[in-house]
């Protein structure tokens, strides 16, 4: 079945740190996917998407590039910032023929935390 | 802004108790989930619907069903609550026709004694 994979927090990096988070998944086909991040007590937000292989998301100074080749979708930032401090989601949408809304399929997610 | 709103930010029930968690958007959405996040397991999806009083079972459906008599509310429901159901309980909207990003609401965290 379709499966998503992190790498395990928490990682703690100082600001102003290169931050990767890797995500691998397994899907049939090809999923769109997805990075959600949780803010202390908060909800899940969509922080980016890609759509097709080869795409680059970004948004707020992360990136992640869709890489069929590797099944791959790592997230990352140039320049991490406190504020950046947070839970960090992987997720694949898993189509189902008699659903128009599709499911999410998360990974277990990775605890960022950033020191001054 | 889509807004989804939970009925609780906390609540604490008592084993055996019947346990109805809220949730409602505002943005005319067609797709409703329900999620418990437990750490290190990342989001389950418990239910889901895409339309008014249709339901279908998620990854993990055991000991919860969900009502949605209005387009708007979408409620999950613990008909006999035990202390493996404690747990951070989020629930989510989208859509739907092609656009699948879903928007989530600040979490129920439930504790069952």
């Amino acid at each position: 079945g379709n499966s998503v994979t992190q790498m395990e927090g928490p990682v703690t990096l100082s600001e102003e740190a290169f931050l990767t988070i890797n995500c691998t998944y397994t899907a049939t086909g090809y999923p769109s996917l997805f990075w959600y991040v949780q803010y202390p007590g908060e909800g899940l937000q969509l922080l980016l998407k890609a759509t097709k292989a080869d795409d680059k998301g970004s948004n707020k100074g992360f990136e992640a590039t869709y890489r069929k080749e590797t099944t791959s979708f790592h997230l990352e930032k140039g320049s991490v910032q406190v504020s950046d401090s947070a839970v960090y989601f992987c997720a694949l949408l898993s189509g189902a023929p008699y659903n128009q809304g599709g499911k999410l399929i998360f990974g277990q997610g990775t605890e960022l935390s950033v020191k001054p | 802004d889509v807004k989804v709103t939970q009925s609780s930010r906390y609540l604490v029930k008592r084993t055996g108790e019947k346990v109805f968690l809220e949730c409602v958007q505002d943005m005319d959405h067609e797709n409703m989930f329900w999620y418990r996040q437990d750490p290190g397991l990342g989001l389950r999806l418990i239910y889901f619907s895409y339309d008014v009083k249709m339901k279908e079972k998620g990854d993990i459906p055991e000991g919860y069903s969900v009502s949605r008599e209005k387009k708007e509310r979408f409620s999950l429901i613990l008909e006999s609550a035990s202390t493996n159901q404690t747990s951070m309980y989020l629930c989510a909207s989208s859509l739907g026709f092609g656009n699948y990003e879903q928007y989530f609401g600040p979490g129920t965290r439930l504790t069952v004694t």
